[in-house]
């Protein structure tokens, strides 16, 4: 395709169950990001894919998330357990990476409701 | 100490006014900086991105940099009500990987 696209666009779920969510990048792109937008709030950083090195777990915010990417390029996040406070955007974007001013491509985002 | 920062605002301008919008950062090494919009329900897009101290101009956006006091900023000249979204700056930290966010100013251009 010729964004980024994530599936599924909203997910609601009960407190405890598992959810994944799907990002495809922009084809060609190695830089692979998620992050979590809650309401009227900024972006918060989650985890960094960059070719074949180790992501940047580092914004993970507890042992229940988790990401994985296969051959570089559809990434999955997954929250087990879910609580209400996850509740939020889970955006994913995308770049090339050939330099470091390397513009984000943004997918529309999964919209998570945890009940 | 958040690692980006910026006022939340409202920032309330009338239009065709200039609005400036701040944002501090703590990683003295940062590289890149990014200046996002994002209308209300959708995803960011890039305006403006510098890497060099000094002033940036794009149509009506001036980014503008200052490394030593870790501050960039963003000019919005003859504002139109178009420009009414919440305004995210982004900062690419010194190892040239993580880009980190800040919570974003929402802008309001009234007739």
């Amino acid at each position: 395709g010729a964004g980024v696209s994530q599936s599924p666009s909203n997910k609601v779920t009960e407190k405890g169950k598992d959810v994944e969510l799907r990002c495809d990048p922009i084809s060609g792109h190695t830089a692979l990001y998620w992050y979590r937008q809650s309401l009227g709030q900024g972006l918060e950083f989650l985890i960094y894919f960059q070719g074949n090195s180790a992501p940047d777990k580092s914004g993970l915010p507890s042992d229940r998330f988790s990401a994985e990417r296969t051959g570089g390029s559809v990434s999955t996040l997954t929250i087990q357990r879910t609580q209400q406070e996850d509740s939020a955007v889970y955006l994913c974007a995308s770049s090339s990476y050939r330099a470091t001013n390397e513009k984000l491509f943004f997918g529309s985002g999964t919209q998570l409701s945890v009940l | 100490q958040k690692e980006v920062e910026q006022n939340s605002g409202p920032l309330s301008v009338p239009e065709g006014a200039i609005a400036s919008l701040n944002c501090t950062y703590s990683d003295r090494g940062s590289q890149s900086f990014f200046w996002y919009r994002q209308y209300s329900g959708k995803s960011p897009e890039l305006i403006m991105f510098i890497y060099s101290n000094g002033d940036k101009e794009d149509g009506r956006f001036t980014a503008q940099l200052n490394k030593a006091s870790q501050y960039v900023s963003l000019l919005i000249r003859d504002s139109q009500p178009s420009d009414s979204a919440t305004y995210l700056c982004a900062v690419m930290g010194a190892a040239g990987n993580k880009l980190t966010f800040g919570g974003g100013t929402r802008v309001l251009v009234k007739p």
